[in-house]
Order: structure tokens, then C-alpha cells, then sequence
């Protein structure tokens, strides 16, 4: 089956440490893109990629980075920069990076602090 | 990205009853998709409006685009306990516009 898969489902950090959230993708998508979820909150868009080799910030970009190395993956790495880390993750894709694409979205990654 | 407001951020309804939430833009929308989140899962796209005044219905859901293209509308007819969830709304810009920026959401429980 095509989908999105995150993982791993939960994660925990310590202080002062990196951490990476795998997302891997078989739709073919071009564009790829990771969110976060607070309670309560809607979706807020840390970064996006149109293309191998490409990505852009989003709205909260500061204290996480990004890689986009193969077409398929699209690895979120927390650092220790970001100081409240703890939040459910979304990475999703798309055919194209347009606001009329329907975007689809993997399992999450529930990450807390140590 | 849209700045849009979702209302209303939570809603109680007993099984059967009618249910509604909105998504109100101060500017005009190119587009807009409406998702849903069951509770511990991930967004699913239930629907995409594009034209001024578009109304689409998905067995119990309808789905409005106002004239206007500045709100929109989801409307669950006699609610079931499957509908449980927060249904997000997704305007977009349109043009170069890549993102598409989600509201708040309004959670809606059923009681049985």
C-alpha cells in the first residue's frame, strides 16, 4: 500500500541532546512537509521541501533542521536549541507544493522531554 | 499564510443532532480543503472547494464555499459517534502561495 511512515511512534529526549524523526514516503510525491501539533493547537509548519536537494522554513523553523536527500525521506532533526521540543510531529506529502494540493499525512511522532 | 478563524473550538452534541463548524477569512481564499483527526490519529483530506458559492456533500457532510470565497462551512446531518474528531479547515491563497495554513479546529464529541 502507498502511504507515509513515521517513526518512531514516541521518542524521548534529554537535555542538551538531538534528536531525528524518520518520514519516509512511497506516493512518488514531490513535495514533503513536517508540522507540529500542540494540544489544543492546529497544524504549525516547521518545514517544507519541493524537491530533492531543496527545502524551505516555515512558520516555525527555529531549533529544528531538515535534510531532503532522496525523493523518498525527509528527516526532521530537534536540536537542542529547540527548548520546548515536546509535541506530536506530522510529516506529510503532496503531489506538488501548491495550496490546491490535498496534503497526506503519516502516524506522527509523539516526542516528550526526559 | 491565510490567517483564518475557526468557530467554534469545541462543540458537545448527542448522537443525532446536527453539527456545524466555520472558517472565517478577513481575505479572499483562492481554495480551500477541509481535513478531520480522529482523536491520537493524523489529519485525513476530506474534501477540497475551489468555486465562489460551491456546495458538495459527502453522505452526511456538506461542504460550502461562500460567495464571497472568504468563509466556509462543514455541516454533519444527525451525528454518529464515528464522527467524533477535530475537523480542521485549509484555506489557500492561490498564485505562488505554497502553503496551506490550518486553523485551530473545532472538536466535536458525541454522546451516544
Amino acid at each position: 500500500d502507498g502511504g507515509i511512515t513515521q517513526s518512531p511512534k514516541y521518542l524521548f529526549r534529554k537535555e542538551g541532546q538531538n534528536v531525528t524523526l524518520s518520514c519516509e514516503q512511497n506516493l512518488n510525491h514531490d513535495a514533503m512537509y513536517w508540522y507540529r501539533q500542540d494540544p489544543g493547537q492546529g497544524l504549525r509548519l516547521i518545514y517544507y521541501s519541493q524537491i530533492v536537494n531543496d527545502f524551505q522554513k516555515g512558520d516555525i523553523a527555529e531549533g529544528y533542521s531538515v535534510s531532503r536527500e532522496k525523493k523518498e525521506s525527509f528527516p526532521l532533526t530537534v536540536t537542542s536549541a529547540q527548548k520546548n521540543p515536546t509535541a506530536f510531529y506530522l510529516c506529510a506529502s503532496s503531489i506538488g507544493v501548491r495550496s490546491n494540493q490535498p496534503q497526506h499525512f503519516g502516524d506522527g511522532t509523539r516526542l516528550s522531554i526526559l | 499564510g491565510q490567517q483564518v478563524m475557526q468557530i467554534p473550538q469545541y462543540q458537545h452534541v448527542q448522537e443525532g443532532e446536527d453539527f456545524t463548524t466555520y472558517c472565517n477569512s478577513s481575505t479572499t481564499l483562492s481554495n480551500i480543503q477541509w481535513y478531520k483527526q480522529r482523536p491520537g490519529g493524523h489529519p485525513v483530506f476530506l474534501i477540497q472547494l475551489v468555486k465562489s458559492g460551491e456546495v458538495k456533500k459527502q453522505k452526511r457532510l456538506t461542504f460550502q464555499f461562500g460567495e464571497a470565497k472568504k468563509n466556509s462551512s462543514l455541516h454533519i446531518t444527525a451525528t454518529q459517534t464515528t464522527d467524533v474528531g477535530t475537523y480542521f479547515c485549509a484555506p489557500g491563497s492561490g498564485g505562488s502561495n505554497y502553503k496551506l495554513t490550518f486553523g485551530k479546529g473545532t472538536l466535536l464529541t458525541v454522546n451516544p
